[in-house]
């Protein structure tokens, strides 16, 4: 069974500041990864994800993604964030064979300062 | 072009009641999928439909019945809520290969008195 673990439930950060959010999962099949965005009362949108090819996979809004193998970590960065990036971000993964199910990680909630 | 819409937004419910979520998507999408999501639990998966006609469990189905009413519409009903169902509740749609996105729709809040 797949697993994803989102190792932060909160990262505070200031303005133009860089960030990174760390995800990492568990499978013993092929995996495909994905980061979505929730605003604030609004539901989920993709940010970005990973099917194959180059292991660094780029996003709307200046987010990036790096999917490392052997660490089986996707963790999302981005160089200088905006107040308007204050939302929760969920790493979720899917797998062949698993049909479009997506395992959800609990989420992390990116809090941008002035 | 709505994409995935919801109704309704806001739902208070007592124990023993029953309601239904509408959920509806214009995007011509194979697959539809309901979730809840819980404060620190992220989302989970409650049912889905693969197309139209058929339906399966996900990761937490129980208290809880799903209708594929054609392509487009996905319903969510509560035939005795509970307290433990109150939570946030979301509808996506997507093509349905492992690769695809899912699209959300806004959500419905559901407390369960």
């Amino acid at each position: 069974a797949q697993s994803v673990t989102q190792l932060d439930s909160q990262v505070p950060v200031f303005e133009e500041a860089p960030v990174e959010l760390r995800c990492n999962y568990s499978s013993s099949v092929s995996v495909y990864l994905f980061w979505y965005v929730q605003y604030p009362n609004q539901g989920l949108q993709l940010l970005l994800k990973y099917l194959s090819g180059s292991t660094l996979v780029k996003g709307i809004n200046g987010f990036e993604a790096e999917f490392n193998k052997s660490q089986t970590s996707f963790h999302l960065r981005k160089p200088s964030v905006h107040i308007s990036d204050t939302a929760e971000y969920f790493c979720a993964v899917s797998t062949r064979g698993g049909y479009n199910k997506l395992i959800f990680g609990a989420g992390t909630r990116l809090a941008v300062h002035p | 072009n709505a994409g995935v819409t919801q109704t309704p937004k806001f739902q208070v419910l007592k124990t023993g009641q029953s309601m239904t979520l509408q959920c509806a998507q214009d995007m011509n999408h194979n697959s539809m999928y309901w979730y809840r999501q819980d404060p620190g639990m992220g989302l989970r998966l409650i049912y889905y439909s693969a197309s139209e006609g058929t339906t399966d469990k996900g990761e937490v189905p129980n208290g809880y019945n799903v209708s594929r009413l054609n392509k487009r519409e996905f319903s969510l009903r509560l035939e005795s809520a509970a307290p433990s169902q109150t939570s946030v509740y979301f509808c996506a749609s997507s093509d349905g290969d492992y690769t695809d996105t899912q699209y959300f729709g806004p959500g419905t809040r559901l407390t369960v008195l």
